[in-house]
């Protein structure tokens, strides 16, 4: 089976713009998860996706926002772009029980200029 | 807020030695895993342990888990350069619903 992708895998935006990043998950699997990693926060939890359903948040603005297509596709969207949105985004995939174990993308690594 | 806490920060040894990274946490948990992350790339899942387990081994890995201190350890055995990455240890949370918290990380460098 092929792996989780993300695209694209490097991006440069300044402050104030909006960005989308899409996460392609393992064949079969039904639950996405999106985080952010950074030198200083570690690797954080963005949110969780399954059956397009929003089933878990963690702590980040509204400006972070995603959603799930039908395929399980994933996108997530930051709006208003801030310098300390820099950092890797990593998303996972898993067949969508809980406590599974979660594959990981390569990652979007975006930079706010 | 991080639910595991990996020690040591890093760790630098040679080729062949072992390595041994520690984790603990804070609540209760169901399991925890452990995955490996190269140089900014995504994370490998390694092995995951459940609460009802002491002990599990995969290949060169061995891991134990301790839930009345609230600890685990990951053993590396006969360490090889390509060893060399960033070790997480994660547990589950159910605060406000369930999600994956990973630990800060123990990076790894095993010199050739």
């Amino acid at each position: 089976k092929a792996g989780v992708t993300q695209t694209p895998r490097y991006l440069i935006k300044t402050r104030g713009q909006q960005v989308t990043l899409s996460c392609s998950p393992i064949s079969g699997h039904r639950s996405v998860s999106w985080y952010q990693q950074t030198p200083g926060q570690g690797l954080q939890f963005l949110f969780e996706y399954f059956s397009e359903t929003q089933r878990n948040k963690g702590n980040f603005p509204g400006r972070f926002s995603g959603r799930q297509f039908s395929n399980s596709r994933s996108e997530m969207n930051v709006s208003t772009l801030e310098l300390g949105d820099s950092a890797l985004y990593l998303c996972a995939s898993s067949l969508g029980d809980t406590e599974e174990t979660q594959y990981f993308g390569p990652g979007t690594r975006l930079l706010v200029l | 807020s991080q639910q595991g806490e990996e020690d040591p920060q890093a760790l630098s040894i040679q080729e062949g030695e072992n390595a041994t990274m520690n984790c603990s946490y804070k609540t209760s948990i169901n399991n925890l895993q452990w995955y490996r992350q190269n140089s900014g790339r995504g994370l490998v899942h390694l092995i995951l342990i459940r609460s009802n387990e002491r002990e599990k081994h995969s290949g060169r890995l061995r891991v134990t888990l301790d839930t009345s201190k609230k600890s685990s350890s990951l053993l590396i055995t006969a360490s090889r350069a390509a060893d060399t990455a960033s070790y997480f240890c994660a547990t589950d949370d159910y605060t406000g619903g369930f999600k994956t918290i990973f630990g800060a990380g123990t990076r790894l460098f095993v010199k050739a």
